[in-house]
């Protein structure tokens, strides 16, 4: 299995562009996430879904929307980007480990500067 | 929204030595997980830990779940150079109906050779 894999790894934005954060996962989870994590600080959840079709917001949704059309694939949407979307971006996925427990798995990030 | 209290924020140490840092909260959690983050990296799941009182060890890590659900510890035994990175702690469980995760601030460790 690849895991929780994002895309792109880097991107550079202006103010007031839109881009969307690609996640993929591949381990059939029917949870996934999106954080972010600023400069020394620990992570917060933006957006989460349980299932396709179902999405639901987390601690600091502004400025960002989410959907869910398959079980694998999860993209955030930026529709204006500020400056202070600078962050770097986590996805995560969770589901049953080996002895069936739930445990969430996370993606490589994304590191998204806003100019 | 919520964070949990870790401690310490950051830390040297020589290696070899023994390292403990611990995370403590106001809300009680269903299972409890530690995680690394090396420089540009996402996190990597170390322990996770599912049951109050719980002690787990993996490899030169031990974790436990405190009694109340509010706290966790993780210790790391003779610290190797590869150690250094960021070490986070996260209570999970169920919250308007799904499972929410609250991390902690990190703990910074540095491993002097």
């Amino acid at each position: 299995n690849a895991g929780v894999t994002q895309t792109p790894k880097f991107r550079i934005l202006k103010i007031g562009q839109s881009m969307t954060l690609q996640c993929t996962q591949d381990m059939n989870h029917n949870y996934m996430y999106w954080y972010r994590q600023d400069p020394g600080m620990g992570l917060k959840l933006i957006y989460y879904s349980v299932g396709a079709g179902i999405t639901d917001k987390g601690e600091v949704p502004n400025g960002y929307n989410v959907s869910r059309s398959t079980t694998e694939d999860f993209p955030l949407r930026l529709e204006l980007a500020a400056p202070s979307q600078t962050s770097v971006y986590f996805c995560a996925s969770s589901g049953l480990s080996e002895d069936l427990q739930e445990t969430q798995y996370f993606g490589p990030g994304t590191r998204l500067l806003v100019l | 929204g919520q964070q949990l209290n870790q401690s310490p924020q950051s830390m040297f140490i020589q290696e070899g030595e023994d390292v403990s840092m611990n995370c403590t909260s106001s809300s009680i959690f269903n299972t409890w997980l530690w995680y690394k983050q090396d420089p540009g990296e996402g996190p990597v799941l170390l322990i996770a830990l599912y049951k109050a009182g719980e002690l787990t060890s993996n490899g030169r890590l031990t974790a436990q779940f405190g009694i109340t659900r509010k706290d966790s510890f993780l210790n790391i035994s003779a610290s190797i150079p590869s150690d250094v990175g960021i070490y986070f702690c996260a209570g999970q469980g169920y919250s308007g109906g799904y499972q929410k995760v609250t991390f902690g601030t990190g703990t910074k460790l540095q491993v002097i050779p």
